[in-house]
């Protein structure tokens, strides 16, 4: 089943910050974090690999909960930049598929 | 930079026609996949291969078949295409995901945008 994320779409000032929620119905190995901007192909953020584990990407950040099966991206002092809609993608057990969730879109205003 | 292709990246047929979209990747990728994604919405599996002559369904079902021959190339191809075949198809490899020791990550193409009229 796809994982479902929330807010489905936000709009924010730049300098303002945001939360993307990201979860899913079964266990997990890995969560990733994509951003697609219109028109343009996927680019991969970051992977989170243990239950618990933060990582960071310049302003960008992410948590991983592996007993929730849960992931949160954080965005702090958004700028221009961050506007696009934002994928998790996660990987269960034993098979090489990535499931990509429902889709957060973020619009970065002045 | 990834060095992941797909051609056509724009295509409009009518109604019956036999379609293939290529995909071809430089980096020696075992793992290769399509998403079938309509405009703003989201990404759905609909294939993936573990490497040479394996090829599986993904989480969405699909009509078109793919194949996977060589390493680098793993087209698309749609027997007799539908309006309902409408969408854009984007074709990703990757080194492995993480749960097999890779470093997880998706190249994803520019993608084939198609049209069935």
């Amino acid at each position: 089943q796809q994982p479902v994320q929330s807010p489905q779409a936000v709009i924010l000032r730049e300098g303002e910050d945001a939360v993307i929620n990201c979860s899913s119905s079964k266990a997990l190995y890995s969560v990733h974090w994509y951003r697609q901007k219109h028109g343009e192909a996927p680019v991969f953020l970051m992977i989170l690999l243990k239950g618990g584990e933060q990582k960071g990407h310049d302003k960008i950040s992410a948590s991983f909960n592996e007993k929730k099966q849960q992931s949160s991206l954080y965005l702090t002092a958004s700028q221009l930049s961050y506007s696009g809609t934002y994928f998790c993608g996660t990987e269960g057990f034993g098979n090489e598929k990535l499931t990509f969730g429902t889709g957060t879109r973020l619009t970065i205003i002045p | 930079e990834a060095d992941i292709y797909q051609t056509p990246r724009y295509l409009v047929i009518g109604t019956g026609k036999k379609i293939t979209l290529e995909c071809s990747q430089t980096m020696g990728h075992d793992k290769m996949y399509w998403y079938q994604q309509d405009p703003g919405m989201e990404l759905h599996l609909i294939h993936y291969s573990y490497g040479v002559n394996s090829t599986e369904k993904g989480d969405l079902s699909s009509e078109s078949t793919v194949s996977r021959i060589r390493t680098e190339h793993f087209p698309l191809t749609l027997e007799s295409a539908r309006p309902s075949h409408t969408s854009q198809y984007l074709c990703a490899s990757s080194p492995g995901l993480a749960a097999t020791g890779g470093t997880g990550e998706l190249f994803f193409g520019e993608g084939s945008r198609l049209t069935v009229l």
